[in-house]
């Protein structure tokens, strides 16, 4: 079946516009993370839900980020005023909840964000 | 908070022989699981293996298998007879449990680059 995909691939901004970055998940994931990766590092947590709620946002480096996935399968990463930090990969996962395994994350191919 | 280390930037292989890429980690958790996933050239992200902490026994998956020390919160990969697909960076991963369940968040380490070679 399909995977996890994201939109759009490449995104190049200016400095101080807003960006929205999309996740598909796959169909019937109920939870959706949000990953940054800067190039040769891991990736770094930024936020997840489960269904339409956010659970844990503690990863979201300051005010400008902020995520929602307001019907439970679509989510938004949006990014306000955009700095020339922010550049970086995005990573979208999913996973199924089954009870007392773990919760295997499929990874989609990612958004490489440029602000110059 | 937990963390990953992964000491080893980049590795490399001759075809068809072993290669081992290490891992360990820091966490107060008793309950958690670690992962192993590829990124290759193309950037997409693969899980290769995973192990659950409270399980003795290492984990396998065809040609690539643990090595997994609690006690010592150590978390190798090893991986046998080496293609050349296998060339890609690794990246070890730690998700602590919770109420018997897992609490998704992936925490990476830096990553190491291996290199296989004909």
């Amino acid at each position: 079946g399909a995977g996890v995909s994201q939109s759009p691939r490449y995104k190049v901004t200016k400095r101080g516009q807003d960006v929205a970055l999309r996740c598909d998940p796959i169909s019937g994931h109920v939870s959706l993370y949000w990953y940054r990766q800067a190039l040769g590092q891991g990736p770094e947590f930024l936020t997840y839900f489960n269904y339409e709620a956010q659970q844990d946002k503690s990863g979201l480096p300051n005010d400008r980020f902020s995520a929602e996935r307001p019907e439970g399968s679509i989510s938004t990463l949006t990014i306000q005023r955009t700095e020339q930090r922010d550049s970086a990969m995005y990573r979208c996962a999913s996973s199924p909840i089954r009870p007392l395994l773990p919760h295997e994350q499929y990874f989609g191919p990612g958004t490489r964000l440029t602000v110059t | 908070a937990q963390t990953v280390t992964q000491s080893q930037p980049e590795m490399s292989v001759q075809e068809a022989e072993t290669v081992t890429l290490s891992c360990t980690y820091d966490t107060s958790e008793s309950n958690y699981y670690l992962f192993w996933y590829k990124q290759p050239p193309s950037r997409q992200m693969i899980l290769v293996i995973r192990q659950e902490a409270y399980k003795q026994q290492n984990a396998t998956e065809n040609r690539f298998s643990v090595n997994f020390q609690k006690a010592a919160k150590s978390f190798s990969l090893k991986i046998s007879d080496s293609q050349l697909g296998d060339t890609a960076m690794y990246f070890c991963a730690f998700m602590k449990q919770s109420g018997g369940t897992s609490y998704g968040k992936l925490t990476f380490g830096q990553g190491t680059i291996l290199t296989v070679h004909p």
